[in-house]
């Protein structure tokens, strides 16, 4: 079974850091992209970013609104994408999603973990 | 900036047909743009329904259906189901990597 789990949220302040997981199993990790996904309380989705395979260069995009600020990595060894996140904003808060990539689209979703931006 | 547009909300009757459509604030969505279609309920991660235009995600009923009409791309319910009720999101390729997500319609079955 294709499954993903994120970890690492939580409360940090303005101007802070932080790093959140995805550790993925059952699917060949290394051959595929991964996504990141988010969405603030009450709201839509909002695209984060994507990391391609080795095969790929490891290409990495990202949406302009987290563009400087937010980095997406990726171990193959553990089967685990990152997403760093830097400068945060309260305005970042949200669930945070990673999700396989499929022909173009998300595939397989994670549950989701929470990031809360507060002072 | 490409805005990616949704209906905010629809309505259908139960056994009823709705159709939502995904659109861009400039220009027609084509199939360049694999247009994907994703089902969210409050507080669950969303679904995979639609990929590439037209393709259902492994499970998905056949009672769900994805399309281009016109220059919007759109994603039918035929014989809409109680459950059918939750949020429904387009996301486009723009290329370079970049997708963007519609702004998610939220469908009532009443």
């Amino acid at each position: 079974e294709v499954q993903l789990v994120e970890s690492g949220g939580g409360l940090v302040q303005p101007g802070g850091s932080l790093k959140v997981s995805c550790a993925a199993s059952g699917f060949t990790f290394s051959g595929s992209a991964i996504h990141w996904v988010r969405q603030t309380s009450g709201k839509g989705l909002e695209w984060v970013g994507r990391i391609r395979s080795k095969a790929n260069n490891y290409a990495t995009a990202n949406a302009a609104s987290v563009n400087g600020r937010f980095t997406i990595s990726r171990d193959d060894s553990k089967n685990t994408a990152y997403l760093q996140m830097n400068s945060l904003k309260t305005e970042d808060t949200a669930v945070y999603y990673c999700a396989t990539d499929y022909y173009y689209a998300m595939g397989v979703w994670g549950q989701g973990t929470t990031v809360t931006v507060s002072s | 900036q490409t805005v990616v547009t949704q209906e905010p909300s629809f309505s259908v009757s139960p056994g009823g047909t709705v159709t939502l459509t995904c659109g861009l604030s400039s220009g027609s969505v084509s199939t360049s743009y694999y247009p994907s279609w994703y089902q969210q309920t409050p507080g669950q991660a969303p679904r995979t329904l639609i990929y590439s235009t037209n393709t259902r995600s492994s499970g998905v009923p056949d009672r769900f259906s994805g399309s281009i009409l016109g220059n919007k791309a759109a994603l039918t319910i035929t014989g809409a189901q109680a459950d059918d009720e939750s949020d429904y999101y387009c996301v486009l390729y723009m290329g370079s990597g970049i997708r963007v997500f519609g702004g998610g319609t939220k469908l009532t079955v009443l």
